[in-house]
């Protein structure tokens, strides 16, 4: 079975804190990817990875920046967090890289972030 | 353009009662693939199906039924015999093949509650 595994379900930091949202797959996917849910907004994508090192923005990555030094691996970071920045976290991945499309995406269980 | 539409936000039906969710969605890419998502208050996304557009077979998997339709561009989602543990929020998705990067567009989701 495929998982993806977030270190943090629950965290509460306080504004202006730097944020770290770890995510381990532990099946040799190269797309990764960093989403935010939001109650009435859906999934929004933040960012995205196709290789270790490579980095793509996704449709809201204001505030964000994200780190894939290992394939396995990808860190969502949140350099001065604020309180709009509460919400939901999921990561996912997906097998192949850029090239091909429609290949399932796995998620996470999510990271419930609240910014006080 | 919203390019997947959820448009039932919330549905509650009693227990062993059939419910369909309502999937359409917006496309000029011939080839693309459509997802369901399920997500139990738990917070994870669990993948449910992936249909290609060439595959316009309807599916069954237990109580759980899919209807493609590419006329009406819809892929609507039957629960048939309905249980508590299927309380959640299901998510219908699109991945184009024009779209190589595996992003995939989320609708908006839609809750139903399961009611014993």
């Amino acid at each position: 079975d495929v998982k993806v595994t977030q270190s943090s379900r629950y965290l509460v930091k306080r504004t202006g804190e730097k944020v770290f949202l770890e995510c381990v797959q532990d099946m040799d996917h190269e797309n990764m990817f960093w989403y935010r849910q939001d109650p009435g907004l859906g999934l929004r994508l933040i960012y995205f990875s196709y290789d270790v090192k490579m980095k793509e923005k996704g449709d809201i990555p204001e505030g964000y920046s994200v780190s894939r030094e290992k394939k396995e691996r990808f860190s969502l970071i949140l350099e001065s967090a604020s309180t709009n920045q509460t919400s939901m976290y999921l990561c996912a991945s997906s097998l192949l890289g850029q090239g091909s499309s429609g290949n399932t995406i796995y998620f996470g269980e999510g990271s419930w972030l609240t910014v006080v | 353009a919203q390019k997947v539409t959820q448009a039932q936000t919330e549905i509650s039906v009693v227990e062993k009662e059939d419910v369909t969710l309502d999937c359409v969605y917006e496309t000029r890419d011939t080839t693309y693939y459509l997802f369901w998502y399920k997500q139990p208050p738990s917070g994870e996304l669990v993948f449910l199906i992936r249909r290609n557009s060439f595959d316009e077979q309807n599916e069954i998997s237990g109580r759980y039924s899919w209807n493609f339709q590419k006329s009406t561009s819809s892929f609507n989602f039957t629960i048939t015999a309905s249980q508590v543990v299927d309380s959640a929020v299901y998510f219908c998705a699109l991945s184009e093949e024009m779209n190589r990067d595996d992003k995939i567009i989320f609708g908006k989701g839609t809750r139903l509650h399961i009611l014993p």
